[in-house]
């Protein structure tokens, strides 16, 4: 099936850092990516939808000056998170849909740690 | 309330038992849904989708009930592999996809 990765696996930083996550299809062309966010025994919010060549759409609530995406390539969307704070500390995941559209490929996630 | 909720457990069973887990959506809209698997620091994988007329793969049987509003995933003879929280996830439509909180499910020797 496709793949998608992300990088890094995990990272820690100091507050008020920033830290750039990518996230990409690496056997198929994503125009669309999601990126979400999963605290400890939570379910995966989404944050935003990147759109490659476009701005990106991010959910209510989401600071899009805190969490800036681009998507710059068919087969790559970043997302950095500026001034980190340790509230920001999470499981940050991409995806990717298929098809049908409700398919999602996920990349394997990355685990950030502010201190 | 939540749009799609699970118990969250955990649920703690020894190898062989039986477990089902339960979920509910609030949009009565919803299109399509699935169980996904999440093992600890991993990302969620489809476990499998969910039709109104039941589906079954191996040891897995999924049921949806649109007018409860209700989905349940059963688990047969339970294996330590099991062991992860499972996801109930719902698709709206569009690129709107709704992952419930998880339940925990814990398989002992």
């Amino acid at each position: 099936g496709a793949v998608v990765s992300q990088h890094p696996s995990w990272v820690i930083c100091k507050s008020g850092t920033s830290v750039k996550i990518e996230c990409r299809s690496l056997d198929f062309q994503a125009t669309t990516m999601f990126w979400y966010r999963q605290f400890p025994k939570q379910s995966l919010m989404l944050m935003a939808t990147s759109n490659e060549g476009s701005k990106a759409t991010y959910e209510q609530g989401v600071e899009k000056d805190k969490f800036l995406i681009n998507h710059a390539s068919l087969t790559l969307s970043t997302l950095t998170v500026t001034s980190a704070h340790p509230e920001d500390s999470s499981f940050y995941i991409c995806s990717a849909p298929g098809t049908p559209i409700y398919e999602q490929y996920f990349g394997p996630g990355t685990r950030l740690t502010v201190t | 309330r939540k749009e799609v909720e699970q118990d969250p457990g955990p649920f703690n069973v020894p190898e062989g038992a039986t477990v089902a887990f339960n979920c509910t959506y609030s949009n009565s809209a919803s299109q399509s849904f699935f169980w996904y698997r999440q093992d600890c620091r991993k990302e969620p994988k489809l476990l499998m989708s969910v039709y109104s007329s039941g589906n079954e793969d191996g040891r897995f049987t999924a049921q949806l009930n649109r007018a409860s509003q209700y989905i349940s995933l059963l688990i047969r003879d339970s294996k330590l592999s099991d062991s992860a929280t499972y996801l109930c996830v719902v698709y709206t439509g569009g690129f709107k996809t709704i992952f419930g909180a998880g339940t925990r499910l814990f398989v002992k020797a």
